[in-house]
């Protein structure tokens, strides 16, 4: 089934320690995006794709990286982890900018 | 820079009754308009999308939006809830650039509640 697929599901990590959440596509969309989802707050974004090779920064891109090596994958990567980056965080992709997303399913992550 | 309002953090209804939620935008220039559902631990999706043209459009599971630039509104609504229609809806806008992406800016969200 074509979609967008993200591991792990959920993750219990303590402060300080480096971790990647993985967005894998298979719909060869050029844009791909990473969300987080906080109560009351409705989703933010942390860094986009363009393209395969690009990136860029979005309303709340601390304390996380990401990189696009190829077409499918979006990894976000938080270096050191802190408490306030417990959160759901959706990977997204689009066919280009300013079309709909798709989401996947989400990653529950609490760092303590 | 684009944004988006959604009044209401939370909208009550009974089963069969109209829902109706609000969302309004600010852009500076003609936007493209979504409203997105997701339910209990789930990812986001679709409902229905505004880019050009008919300014009512119609999406899944009965639910229709119309576009109102004058009062810079894109209103979801369903003339008869069910139970199923309990979740939380996303209204987000975007701003077509060819390609460029800056992602779709979301509202807060509304969580409906429908009651029996």
């Amino acid at each position: 089934i074509a979609g967008i697929t993200q591991a792990p599901t959920s993750q219990i990590l303590a402060a300080g320690r480096r971790m990647t959440l993985r967005c894998t596509q298979d719909m060869r969309h050029n844009a791909m995006y990473w969300y987080r989802q906080d109560l009351g707050l409705g989703l933010r974004l942390i860094h986009y794709s363009n393209t395969a090779g690009t990136t860029g920064k979005g309303e709340v891109p601390d304390g996380y990286s990401v990189s696009r090596a190829n077409t499918d994958d979006f990894p976000l990567t938080l270096a050191s982890a802190v408490p306030s980056q417990t959160s759901v965080y959706f990977c997204a992709s689009s066919e280009q900018g300013g079309t709909e997303a798709f989401f996947g399913q989400g990653t529950r992550l609490t760092v303590v | 820079a684009q944004s988006v309002t959604q009044l209401g953090s939370h909208v009550s209804v009974s089963e069969g009754a109209l829902v109706l939620l609000r969302c309004n935008y600010s852009s500076s220039v003609p936007p493209y308009l979504f409203w997105y559902v997701q339910y209990p631990n789930q990812g986001l999706q679709l409902l229905l999308k505004y880019t050009t043209g008919a300014t009512l459009v119609k999406g899944i599971n009965g639910f229709e939006a119309e576009f109102k630039k004058s009062e810079t509104s894109f209103h979801l609504t369903k003339p008869s809830a069910h139970m199923s229609d309990a979740a939380e809806y996303f209204c987000a806008v975007t701003l077509y650039s060819g390609g460029g992406a800056d992602g779709l800016t979301f509202g807060k969200g509304t969580h409906l509640i429908i009651q029996p």
